[in-house]
């Protein structure tokens, strides 16, 4: 099938650490993305990979891919308030490369608490 | 700087209405996507069109009908509303082919059917 799945929520303590999971299903996918949606608001690019990497790190965020696991995580190094809100993984749809389309999951609300 | 505009916020309709939700790009995308989002369901695709005048059936289009007369505007259509229509409607675009394809959200709408 073509389900994307997250757990659907993660509380951690401000400063600590987040780490997000999402398992895909399309090992073709060449891309790999990780959308924020902050309360009220659509959903923007936090960060991607390309598939031929394994790992990407970009200020506090370090994205982690197992792609004999179809695995794909986010984490969030000293997670602060403003980090609040729902992270959503996003593959390429299988054979989508004419059509763009992408699949996103379930979503995994974040909450912080200070 | 980026623009996907969406025609309303929030939306009040009544059961039997004709209902359009109106979305603009300001990027020159040829993509165009409509999304409702539900709690724990996460993102489904309801329409597409990857030109003007062309459109493609997504997960889940029951119910839903799209016009895209012009490349900047795609317009979702509930041709008689319905209170399981009552959802945040999230509109979409990107660029065309390629392998890298980000989408830019517009902010939703939030459509209560009474």
């Amino acid at each position: 099938g073509e389900d994307v799945e997250q757990s659907l929520f993660l509380s951690v303590r401000e400063g600590d650490s987040s780490v997000i999971n999402c398992t895909y299903t399309d090992s073709s996918s060449t891309y790999l993305y990780w959308y924020k949606q902050e309360p009220g608001a659509g959903l923007q690019l936090l960060t991607y990979i390309f598939s031929n990497m394994d790992m990407k790190q970009d200020q506090r965020l370090t994205v982690l891919l197992n792609k004999k696991d179809k695995h794909l995580s986010l984490r969030i190094a000293d997670t602060q308030t403003g980090d609040s809100a729902i992270y959503f993984c996003a593959e390429s749809s299988p054979g989508g490369g004419a059509t763009n389309k992408l699949i996103f999951g379930t979503g995994t609300l974040l909450a912080v608490q200070p | 700087d980026v623009k996907v505009t969406q025609s309303s916020r929030y939306l009040v309709k009544r059961t039997g209405e004709k209902v359009f939700l109106e979305c603009v790009q300001d990027m020159d995308h040829e993509n165009m996507f409509w999304y409702r989002q539900d709690p724990g369901l996460g993102l489904r695709l309801i329409y597409f069109s990857y030109d003007v005048k062309m459109k493609e059936k997504g997960d889940i289009p029951e119910g839903y009908s799209v016009s895209r007369e012009k490349k900047e505007r795609f317009s979702l259509i509930l041709e008689s509303a319905s209170t399981n229509q009552t959802s945040m409607y999230l509109c979409a675009s990107s660029l065309g082919q390629s392998s890298y394809n980000e989408q830019f959200f517009g902010p939703g709408t939030r459509l209560t059917v009474l």
